[in-house]
């Protein structure tokens, strides 16, 4: 099954760009992330689902423009324009394999984005 | 608009069970699949299974298996989790979510409930 990694921590000022990586184990560089946002209180939202080829699919509901992402072999970005306070939280990606009755998800262990 | 509003906070001793609730809204309930995800305190979410809630099919971790019960109720649009035995260990945030698929994007986690705190201490 793909195991996903994440650097603990990333920081960036306010009105920075900052760059977040999701990194997959040796095997699974065609399988494709998603992105979900954590913050206090709330539940996971979902970004968006990103490949070697960018993004898949649609963005979350209310994720702004200034969220992108983008993916290079082993590795899964997701960048964030124009940083706002509101965008410090818990970031983690994840992934699904199997499907139907057998559908199940896998996760990085998160990154925190302070926003300095 | 879709929501997943989850029961309050439960405080446990180890050995008791837990059942927490999922109620959806903004959709048709048996449309899509829902899982149970749960986040220990300074790690990242862990699988624990999946109900398809129209025909009532569940499936979990071989970890969660014989102590973990996932239902559903068609009348209230809602699911439940039941966990029994109880550990300390079990100490987590308890999500519920939905997954939507479409063939040009797969397997998507789309919407997530607000968490329900479970702590198990004596």
């Amino acid at each position: 099954q793909p195991v996903l990694t994440q650097p603990p921590s990333a920081s960036a000022s306010l009105g920075a760009s900052v760059t977040l990586t999701c990194t997959l184990n040796s095997g699974y560089s065609s399988y494709k992330v998603d992105w979900y946002q954590v913050t206090p209180g709330k539940g996971p939202r979902f970004v968006m689902r990103v490949g070697t080829g960018g993004v898949v699919g649609a963005k979350g509901d209310g994720i702004p423009d200034r969220f992108s992402v983008s993916g290079s072999g082993l590795h899964r970005y997701l960048t964030i324009n124009n940083l706002e306070e509101e965008d410090e939280s818990d970031f983690y990606c994840g992934s699904d394999y199997g499907s139907g009755n057998n559908l199940l998800g896998v996760f990085g262990g998160g990154t925190k984005l302070t926003v300095l | 608009q879709v929501q997943l509003v989850q029961s309050g906070a439960e405080v446990k001793k180890p050995g008791a069970s837990v059942k927490i609730s999922c109620k959806t809204f903004g959709y048709k309930f048996t449309d899509n699949y829902l899982f149970w995800v749960r986040q220990a305190p300074g790690q990242g979410p862990e699988w624990m299974g999946l109900i398809n809630p129209d025909a009532g099919v569940t499936t979990s971790v071989a970890k969660f298996q014989g102590r973990v019960t996932m239902t559903r109720d068609t009348s209230t649009n809602t699911i439940f989790m039941e966990m029994r035995s109880l550990r300390p260990e079990d100490t987590a945030v308890y999500y519920c979510g939905r997954v939507t698929f479409d063939f040009s994007s797969g397997y998507i986690f789309d919407y997530w409930g607000q968490g329900t705190l479970v702590t198990v201490s004596a």
